[in-house]
């Protein structure tokens, strides 16, 4: 069985600052992760996809997560937050069967 | 384009009501799943199916049922048995469900009220 753990549920950051959205996974064999964004009162959207072909996996809007197996680890990050990235995102552990995170909201402040 | 469609956006309802959620996508998917979203718990499955006329229990399968007659549809109903069924619920399609590396893509939801 997977699972997955989204350290902070809540992150400020000022406009301009870097972002990090901290996620640890847990599996026993290896898994395909992602990060999903979610504005309010809509569905999750795709922000990018780890599936072994590379380590540190590029998105849209600026993001990207570095996959580091030995701290089981798939942090996502942007060098410079932008006020449209306020948002909760979401990091998903997947082998046959997708399991989500508990959720990080990122405020971004003027 | 294509997508999922959800409907209606909000609902509500009086305790004691069966409801029912529509869910209808024209991408093609086989796989299609129904998540409930409640505030600082993520995403937890309700149900799923993989194919027409078959669909398995998620984790918080009880008081909900639903259907798989169409590809392209997957309606949730939420019974009177649902002890708690205020939230916000989520239909999400993919490829293949046993393919660990396709992402869902998900409808815009529906917030469910009962009162």
């Amino acid at each position: 069985a997977q699972s997955v753990t989204q350290l902070g549920s809540h992150v400020s950051v000022s406009e301009g600052a870097l972002v990090l959205l901290r996620c640890n996974y847990s599996s026993s064999v290896p898994p395909y992760l992602f990060w999903y964004v979610q504005y309010p009162n809509q569905g999750l959207q795709l922000l990018l996809k780890y599936t072994s072909a590379a380590t540190l996996v590029k998105g849209i809007n600026g993001f990207e997560a570095e996959f580091k197996k030995s701290e089981t680890s798939f942090h996502l990050t942007k060098p410079s937050a932008h006020m449209s990235d306020a948002a909760e995102y979401f990091c998903a552990v997947s082998t046959n069967d997708m399991r989500f995170g508990a959720g990080t909201r990122l405020t971004v402040k003027p | 384009d294509g997508g999922i469609t959800q409907s209606p956006k909000y609902l509500f309802r009086k305790e004691g009501q069966n409801v029912t959620l529509s869910c209808e996508q024209n991408l093609n998917h086989d796989a299609m799943y129904w998540y409930r979203q409640d505030p600082g718990q993520g995403l937890r499955l309700i149900y799923y199916s993989q194919i027409v006329n078959d669909f398995q229990k998620g984790d918080i399968a009880e008081g909900y049922s639903v259907s798989r007659e169409k590809k392209e549809s997957f309606p949730l109903t939420v019974t009177s048995a649902q002890k708690n069924p205020t939230a916000f619920y989520l239909c999400a399609s993919s490829i293949m469900r046993d393919s660990g590396n396709s992402p869902l893509h998900f409808g815009n939801g529906t917030r469910l009220t009962v009162t």
